[in-house]
């Protein structure tokens, strides 16, 4: 069965502080590796990797995918209060046929 | 406001009765998803169609659930017998068939 890790569960910060956020996974056909926003309400999509190495970013975040080692990591530098959240990372096979998701980091920016 | 809608938001009822729930999809996306979420859990896969045609169902979609999209275009979630466990978020997500897929705001389900 495909398996999303997540880790830390939870991170407290200090608003100005950079965070690193990890997503482990174990899928039998992999395709891409995504990562969404969730506030109070539906998740909202920040980035989507399928290649190895490549960074990707938006603003302060960034994140990047490692195909051998299986995992991926959420770089939020410069935190912001607006920056709280549970961060969801997902990973889908090779026909979008649908998504497994971890059980998210909860990150608390602290002002 | 053109990203993916469900209707109702909100939903109380007493366990035994049914409910239904429905999802409009971006308009361009062909995929329309179904997901489920528990407090402190992400979301999980129910099931998903393509156009009218319902692809994959997870084994957590018991059958009291049954999900249509008869157009391709909007489609409904039903829950017959509703139990306590029944109470989440249900999700709704679109996309075009390589692409990231987008959600809607979801409809949380109390089950008193």
């Amino acid at each position: 069965e495909d398996k999303v890790v997540q880790s830390p569960l939870s991170l407290v910060v200090h608003e100005g502080d950079t965070v690193t956020l990890n997503c482990s996974y174990e899928v039998t056909n992999f395709r891409s590796l995504l990562w969404y926003k969730q506030e109070k309400k539906a998740p909202t999509f920040l980035f989507m990797l399928t290649s190895s190495g490549i960074e990707k970013k938006s603003g302060r975040l960034s994140s990047i995918l490692d195909k051998k080692e299986l995992f991926s990591i959420l770089n939020i530098t410069a935190t912001q209060t607006g920056d709280s959240a549970v961060y969801l990372c997902a990973v889908g096979g090779p026909l979008n046929e649908k998504l497994t998701f971890g059980t998210g980091t909860r990150l608390t920016i602290i002002p | 406001d053109t990203g993916v809608s469900q209707d109702p938001r909100h939903k109380i009822t007493k366990r035994g009765q049914n409910v239904t729930f429905r999802c409009d999809p971006i308009s361009e996306h062909n995929r329309l998803y179904w997901y489920r979420q528990t407090l402190g859990q992400g979301p999980e896969f129910l099931t998903y169609f393509q156009n009218e045609a319902q692809l994959e169902k997870s084994r957590l979609l018991s059958d009291r659930f049954s999900a249509e999209r008869p157009k391709g275009s909007f489609s409904t979630l039903e829950i017959q017998r509703t139990e306590q466990g029944d109470s989440a978020m249900y999700l709704c997500a679109s996309t075009s068939v390589l692409y990231e897929q987008y959600f809607g705001p979801g409809t949380r389900l109390t089950v008193t």
